[in-house]
């Protein structure tokens, strides 16, 4: 049964970057039919888009984030990354990993525990 | 525009069926999908692509569209189908996704 885990810091100070990285396993990351995407949630609100890639590279970016966004796959470790910066308290969230299979507008069927990222100095 | 509106919440008696609607533009060309998501747990897809539903949700749960409308039933709610529930589809260029606002749900 796939599984997904977020690993990163739980803490940033503002104006820095933040990087998150989500592991696969159970299953294979690399010439599957699937889009791997971020998502975050503040605290008390509902769940926001961040972005998604394909293992080929491919990316697409919520319009809000994209200028502070970078997504990567790393097909040999089996994790895919999630690079945000300029870090403000408006960041604090719940991050989550998710899969979002091709052919599914939307559906993210697999999320993982989500990490909990705070900004404060 | 790119929103998807959900109310903010609703509630039913034990064993009634109750409806959660998601309204948006982008409904009229891309299918929504619902999530279940419990205090201190990640999202759970409960409806994907309007009316299909992943292996291990109850039957219970079914989802509809109707125009800019999409809804999702919950036919006999259950004490354990408390919870907040969001919609998500494609925004209009269907470049990107979007989440409605959630309704949180009380099964009285």
């Amino acid at each position: 049964q796939l599984q997904l885990r977020e690993s990163g810091p739980g803490l940033v100070k503002p104006s820095e970057t933040l990087s998150l990285s989500c592991s696969v396993s159970g299953g294979s990351i690399s010439g599957s039919p699937y889009y791997w995407d971020w998502i975050r949630q503040p605290p008390g609100k509902g769940p926001e888009w961040i972005g998604s890639i394909h293992y080929s590279g491919n990316t697409y970016y919520s319009p809000s984030l994209k200028s502070r966004v970078t997504i990567s796959v790393d097909t040999s470790k089996k994790q895919f990354s999630l690079k945000l910066t300029s870090m403000t308290a408006a960041d604090t969230a719940v991050y989550y990993c998710a899969r979002h299979p091709l052919g599914s507008g939307s559906a993210m069927d697999v999320w993982g525990q989500g990490t909990a990222v705070t900004v404060s100095s | 525009s790119s929103e998807l509106t959900q109310d903010p919440a609703v509630s039913v008696a034990l064993g009634q069926t109750v409806r959660i609607t998601c309204q948006g533009d982008s409904l009229r060309s891309y299918f929504a999908s619902w999530y279940q998501q419990k205090p201190g747990q990640a999202p759970t897809l409960v409806i994907y692509d309007e009316k299909n539903r992943p292996s291990g949700i109850p039957d219970r749960f079914s989802g509809s569209s109707s125009g800019n409308t999409a809804s999702l039933t919950v036919t006999g709610a259950q004490a354990e189908d408390e919870a907040v529930y969001y919609c998500n589809s494609r925004d209009i260029s269907g470049d990107h996704v979007i989440f409605g606002g959630g309704t949180k749900l009380t099964v009285l």
